[in-house]
């Protein structure tokens, strides 16, 4: 079946560091998207990628697709005591018609003040 | 406008019980995913509703069913109840289903919390 892969597990931060967490799938994916669950929430749809090296950024945040759609990443720039949570990569993949969303095991985001 | 509702918010069930979960999408909405999450094997797909026909799936047994009504309001049924299904079940709703591409986002509800005995 589908593997999608998400590294780290855990990372923690210095308030005002950068943070990359990794996803990587063994097939191609049509699209894959990101999602942040805060300790005792429920995930919030950050965004969807599309297309082949896809770039699209939301203030601190930037995602990126593979060219070959089977990788993606979210870098955050400055991080802030407001990112803490765990972030997920679900990755969508069309097998006979049937399309299926398979997460990744999350990453969990801790900031040191 | 409201949120995604999901009811109840906790259950506590015994093996073997059957039960069921209730979620109402943003008004609007007519896609309904379901998911179960737990500490062990993450966030998982169930399946998705759409104008109330199942579009997608994932690898659950049979025991785990779900429809959706013509107000896009949908259950999620699990039958026979073990206890491995103890989780937080989450639903989903967006405008448009999962294949829609570029316009798909999703909002989830707070999930219900099933524990089975």
């Amino acid at each position: 079946g589908q593997q999608v892969m998400q590294i780290p597990q855990y990372q923690h931060v210095q308030e005002g560091e950068d943070f990359t967490t990794y996803c990587n799938s063994s097939t191609t994916l049509s699209n894959i998207q990101w999602y942040k669950q805060r300790p005792g929430g429920h995930p919030v749809f950050l965004i969807q990628l599309v297309k082949s090296g896809e770039v699209k950024k939301q203030k601190r945040l930037t995602f990126q697709f593979g060219e070959a759609k089977k990788n993606s990443s979210l870098h955050i720039t400055a991080t802030q005591t407001t990112d803490v949570g765990t972030y997920f990569c679900a990755a969508a993949r069309v097998n006979f018609g049937n399309e299926k969303l398979t997460f990744g095991t999350g990453t969990r985001l801790t900031i040191i003040p | 406008k409201a949120g995604v509702t999901q009811t109840p918010r906790y259950l506590i069930k015994t093996r073997g019980q059957q039960v069921t979960l209730s979620c109402s999408p943003i008004s609007g909405h007519r896609s309904v995913s379901w998911y179960q999450q737990t500490p062990g094997q993450g966030l998982q797909f169930l399946f998705e509703y759409f104008s109330e026909t199942q579009r997608n799936k994932g690898n659950f047994p049979g025991r785990f069913s779900g429809r959706q009504f013509s107000n896009s309001r949908s259950e999620m049924n699990v039958s026979t109840l073990e206890l491995g299904d103890s989780a937080l079940y989450l639903c989903a709703s967006s405008l448009v289903p999962l294949t829609s591409g570029g316009s798909y986002e999703q909002y989830f509800g707070p999930g219900t919390r099933l524990t089975v005995t």
